[in-house]
């Protein structure tokens, strides 16, 4: 069975730092992987996919990386800002099914 | 850019009563699925849907759920006789492959059950 498993729990920052979200998984079948934004009480944002053959993916200021052979996946954040502040979720596809972790909650304090 | 849309946001229902959750898939995805969240814990798998019929779920999804594409555009979660700890938000997913593609996710629907 598939296990998702987030470090840090929490985060605080200054603005303008660079930070790391840590995603580590137990089973390394799998598609693809999928980080998230959700706000609170809303509901979630995709960020960056990469696939299981891929080593990292970027978008702007965000980073992914993925060591499939390891388990491990890492969600790196430049500059940060305010906005940024969220929790940010990990998520990993394989056969018709995500399997979530417990999500980073990132505050960027101005 | 394309979302998946979910009505109603909020849903309030009194133990035992059926609910329906409805959403509407990105119209060129083929697979649909349905997450749940309770307050303060993992979002959970509960179901996927393909070519209408269930290809995958979990062992939250038993009886007591039921999913239905009742036209070529709605997407539906049933909870018959909904429990107290049935409140969560549902979200509901879809995606064009199973394989190389991520998931959209919609808004979601917090249901609490009283």
């Amino acid at each position: 069975k598939q296990e998702v498993t987030q470090i840090p729990a929490a985060l605080s920052v200054p603005e303008g730092e660079n930070l790391v979200l840590n995603c580590s998984f137990t089973d390394s079948a799998i598609y693809n992987l999928q980080w998230f934004r959700q706000d609170p009480g809303k509901g979630l944002t995709s960020l960056l996919l990469i696939q299981s053959s891929q080593r990292e993916q970027t978008s702007g200021r965000l980073n992914a990386s993925l060591d499939k052979s390891s388990g491990r996946s890492t969600l790196y954040i430049a500059a940060s800002q305010p906005g940024d502040s969220a929790t940010y979720l990990c998520a990993v596809n394989y056969a018709g099914k995500s399997t979530f972790g417990d999500g980073t909650t990132l505050t960027v304090k101005p | 850019e394309p979302e998946v849309t979910q009505t109603p946001s909020h849903q309030v229902t009194q133990m035992g009563q059926e609910v329906i959750l409805r959403c509407v898939p990105i119209s060129n995805h083929l697979y649909f699925y349905w997450y749940r969240q309770i307050l303060g814990q993992k979002v959970e798998f509960l179901v996927s849907f393909y070519n209408n019929e269930i290809s995958e779920k979990s062992e939250i999804f038993d009886d007591q759920f039921s999913v239905e594409r009742p036209d070529g555009s709605n997407f539906t979660l049933k909870i018959r006789s909904t429990k107290l700890e049935d409140s969560a938000m549902y979200f509901c997913a879809s995606s064009v492959g199973r394989e190389l593609d991520g998931y959209t996710f919609g808004s979601g629907t917090r249901l609490t059950v009283v």
